[in-house]
């Protein structure tokens, strides 16, 4: 089935550094990954949208020059947090659809964020 | 505006039947998928309904009703490994996934 690889599982940073998120979907190209944001107990936030060669699409409240999206390839999508603070700690999921829009979505491992 | 309501939490003996209710109020509707996420993981998927009626998959099915704006997760043979959140998320008129909060499900033995 459809694999969507993300890295790293976890990472530690002090404040002030920039962190950048990798997610690649192994057996299929995807046009569109998602970057969706976790905090414990709550559901998945829509951060934004990751459109290959073009700009990301960002959900409101999403400030769009401290969360860099680069979706450069079919299979890769990077998301940058630049200027990490305490409150960015998070986790932190990708996801892309093998398909059409109605196809499920494939969800990377997540990466753990806590920034110091 | 759009809205997923699911129970926060619910609570089923190992060996035992579950069902998670899912209602949705949304622009346009493309399809219900459910999602199983353990604690700490990323969620997986485990269906979608795009036409009313019951899909079965094992021990997990999942029934549709458009007309009522209401689905629900049916998990059979309870065990202890099904305790997660269980997401349910509708695809609007525009694909736009929307996301329920997700009901914690608590199994004991």
């Amino acid at each position: 089935g459809a694999v969507v690889s993300q890295h790293p599982s976890w990472v530690i940073c002090k404040s002030g550094t920039s962190v950048k998120i990798e997610c690649r979907s192994l057996d299929f190209q995807a046009t569109t990954m998602f970057w969706y944001r976790q905090f414990p107990k709550q559901s998945l936030m829509l951060m934004a949208t990751s459109n290959e060669g073009s700009k990301a699409t960002y959900e409101q409240g999403v400030e769009k020059d401290k969360f860099l999206i680069n979706h450069a390839s079919l299979t890769l999508s990077t998301l940058t947090v630049t200027s990490a603070h305490p409150e960015d700690s998070s986790f932190y999921i990708c996801s892309a659809a093998a398909g059409t829009d109605n196809s499920p979505l494939h969800f990377g491992n997540g990466t753990r964020l806590t920034v110091t | 505006g759009q809205n997923i309501d699911q129970p926060t939490e619910m609570t089923a003996t190992e060996g035992a039947i579950v069902q998670i209710n899912c209602t949705y109020q949304t622009s346009g509707f493309n399809g219900l998928f459910w999602y199983q996420q353990h604690a700490g993981e990323a969620p997986t998927f485990l269906s979608y309904n795009v036409l009313d009626g019951l899909e079965e998959k094992g021990r997990f099915s999942s029934f549709l009703s458009r007309s009522k704006g209401y689905s629900y997760l049916l998990l059979k043979e309870l065990q202890m490994k099904d305790s997660a959140s269980y997401l349910c998320a509708v695809l609007d008129s525009n694909y736009q996934l929307i996301w329920g909060a997700g009901t914690k499900l608590i199994i004991k033995p």
